[in-house]
């Protein structure tokens, strides 16, 4: 199984302003995973991250919002840009190993005041 | 489109009773159906992966059957512990390299 870091694990930002999330996993992967879950919700897929590529979005999300690296084939960092209290959420990483089994980080709870 | 739903929202039983959790999809052409745990405010631990293939998947006191034909997934935990009092999501993936569709998970008190 994948062991994946998340950092920072919870913040509180004012509004208009961004926070970039990062996720450390320890072994390479090809894809990586973004997905949100805001409060009493279950969770939605922000974008898909590649080594090498632009990040795929979802319907809903656009690059200008959330952009992400993808620098090499352990780490990626996902940026929540202009923030508005809306963007209070738990953000989460997730890749998949050999098994397609789907492994998550522990979440970045964030709130936006 | 895939829906994926989890019945029911929310469940409450005395320790020792045994779990039964639902989840049912809309399209039976899935790759695979994971089971996951959520403590509140934390991220997701996995409980149980089934492969389109398999009929069902045992870890300890865990227990998930698949009925693809029927798009139904089912979760049981035996015994039951306050520990277990978690939110439990389950989520299909479509293709090795798909996306998961979450439902919206059942949330779980077990009272001492």
């Amino acid at each position: 199984s994948a062991v994946i870091s998340q950092k920072p694990s919870r913040d509180i930002c004012q509004r208009g302003t961004s926070l970039t999330i990062q996720c450390q996993v320890d072994s390479q992967v090809t894809m990586m995973f973004w997905y949100r879950q805001q409060p009493g919700q279950s969770l939605t897929l922000i974008a898909t991250a590649n080594q090498g590529s632009e990040a795929t979005y979802e319907s809903g999300f656009v690059i200008d919002k959330f952009p992400i690296s993808r620098p090499n084939l352990t780490f990626s960092t996902l940026t929540v840009s202009n923030m508005s209290p809306e963007d209070s959420s738990i953000y989460l990483c997730s890749v998949p190993d050999r098994n397609t089994e789907a492994f998550f980080g522990q979440g970045t709870r964030l709130t936006v005041v | 489109k895939q829906e994926v739903t989890q019945i029911p929202a929310a469940l409450s039983v005395p320790e020792g009773e045994n779990l039964v959790l639902n989840c049912s999809f809309t399209d039976s052409a899935i790759y695979n159906l994971q089971w996951f745990r959520q403590d509140p405010g934390k991220g997701l631990t996995s409980l149980l992966l089934i492969q389109s293939s398999q009929r069902e998947q045992t870890s300890g006191r865990l227990n998930a059957s698949l009925d693809k034909s029927s798009g139904r997934s089912t979760l049981y935990i035996a015994a039951s512990q306050p520990g277990d009092s978690a939110t439990y999501l389950c989520a299909v993936k479509h293709g090795s390299w798909g996306k998961l569709q979450f439902g919206a998970g059942t949330q779980v008190v077990v009272t001492p």
